[in-house]
């Protein structure tokens, strides 16, 4: 079955700072893989996706994405973090097989973020 | 463009009672996911329904399950209720793509409150 690991539960941070957030899956075939956020009283929204093309993808409030299919990964990243991203945020991935236990999204446990002013 | 909506918003119920949560899609949205978000656990995936049918579902007992409806709204149903059903559960939509480029968009999710 596939894993979808997100290795930083907790990450407190001051404003300004630059923001990475890992996340590793586990599955070896083609995968479309997405970063959501959480913020404080909100639904779940999506930041930004990846399905093919260029690796690096860029989200809204200047989020950014690294897909190494090397590693497995799908690194969020951010160069300057505002008091305002303080969120959790949920690395997911999907399987692209078009019939048959395909769709479903698989989490990661996901990341707090707290940013400090 | 109104989002995906869920109701109700809270739901308290005691132990072996059944529940039933509603989500409406977004519009022009064929297919809806149910995710349960409980603490601890994270959100795990239960079930998909796509043009009315059931199409996969999550590693939940047979008590979960639901429905779609032919406008494409769903319904929930946790029958003989358990503690550990306690979670907020999340709807989410997508638009028919084929699958492979398809994305979830989420509703604000129903806290189910078991007693």
């Amino acid at each position: 079955a596939q894993s979808v690991s997100q290795h930083n539960h907790h990450v407190i941070l001051s404003e300004a700072a630059s923001l990475e957030l890992g996340c590793n899956y586990s599955y070896g075939g083609t995968v479309n893989l997405f970063w959501y956020v959480q913020y404080p009283g909100q639904h779940l929204q999506l930041l930004l996706k990846y399905f093919s093309g260029d690796p690096l993808v860029k989200g809204i409030k200047g989020f950014e994405a690294e897909f190494i299919k090397s590693k497995f990964s799908f690194n969020l990243r951010k160069p300057s973090v505002q008091w305002s991203d303080t969120a959790e945020y949920f690395c997911a991935v999907k399987r692209r097989e078009l019939t048959g236990g395909g769709n479903k999204l698989t989490f990661g446990t996901g990341t707090q973020l707290k940013v400090e002013l | 463009e109104a989002g995906v909506t869920q109701s109700p918003t809270h739901l308290i119920k005691t132990r072996g009672q059944q529940a039933t949560l509603r989500c409406s899609p977004i519009s022009g949205h064929t297919s809806v996911y149910w995710y349960q978000q409980a603490l601890g656990l994270g959100l795990q995936f239960l079930l998909w329904y796509d043009e009315g049918e059931e199409r996969n579902r999550g590693n939940f007992p047979p008590r979960f399950s639901g429905r779609q409806f032919p406008n494409y709204s769903s319904e929930l149903n946790v029958n003989a209720l358990e503690l550990e059903d306690s979670a907020l559960y999340l709807c989410a939509s997508s638009a028919p793509s084929g699958g492979s480029t398809d994305t979830q968009y989420f509703g604000p999710g129903t806290r189910l409150t078991v007693l």
